[in-house]
């Protein structure tokens, strides 16, 4: 199993949207709508933001949204703000009961 | 709501074993029908899945660190712990005890507690 891709940094003004890519195989994003996204500042631990590629947990802004594409996953934010400045990871299943995490993408807000 | 909090030594010599435990608190780990896991993060790296185990004992690990990783769970405690085994310098890391929801997605994460290797 390879990491997932992740491009390293992104960054947006207040209020503008970003998009994070997460870029895998057949294996593993392109076979199951199992995606989920991790939002972590730092010295905390991470928290989970899309669960099954789409979905928000309870407490989760609606400015966040996941999709699909192939073996590409994406996160949204929207409205940028200052307190989404934070690491960002995607996780997928990858079959037999594994996950494999994405390499991480720092968000900076500009 | 389950909370999550590892514990264990923070300092472990090379070719030793780590051995960390998580403690579950707000339920019973055999009345959940969660699977029960273990995430690492060297510093300044990305994350790691480990491995997840169920209450029965049934447990799934990484395919990159399974010949030396073992999962176990002690429901009579309400908790679950990780040994690694021959540890190196790149096994430093936070180490993070989560709920694996369905297999699918981690979602709570105790706090992490961060384990160095070095003579």
């Amino acid at each position: 199993q390879s990491a997932l891709t992740q491009p390293a940094s992104v960054s947006g003004s207040p209020g503008q949207s970003i998009t994070i890519s997460c870029t895998g195989t057949s294996s593993d994003v392109g076979s199951y709508n199992l995606v989920s996204w991790y939002q972590q500042h730092p010295g905390k631990a991470p928290k989970l933001m899309i669960y099954e590629g789409i979905y928000r947990p309870s407490g989760v802004s609606n400015r966040f949204s996941g999709s699909k594409s192939g073996n590409t996953a994406s996160l949204t934010i929207s409205g940028l703000q200052a307190e989404d400045e934070a690491d960002y990871y995607c996780c997928s299943y990858a079959g037999s009961s594994t996950k494999v995490f994405g390499t991480g993408t720092k968000v900076t807000v500009l | 709501q389950l909370q999550l909090q590892e514990s264990g030594p923070g300092l472990v010599k090379p070719s030793e074993t780590l051995s960390l435990s998580c403690t579950v608190s707000g339920g019973s780990i055999s009345g959940s029908s969660y699977y029960w896991g273990w995430i690492r993060q060297p510093p300044g790296k990305g994350l790691e899945w480990i491995g997840s185990i169920y209450y029965t004992g049934s447990a799934y690990n990484s395919p990159s660190l399974k010949s030396r990783v073992t999962i176990s769970v002690d429901t009579s405690k309400n908790h679950f712990s990780l040994r690694l085994s021959s540890v190196t310098a790149a096994d430093t890391a936070v180490y993070y005890c989560v709920i694996d929801f369905n297999l699918y997605w981690f979602d709570p994460w105790g706090q992490g507690t961060l384990v160095t290797v070095s003579p």
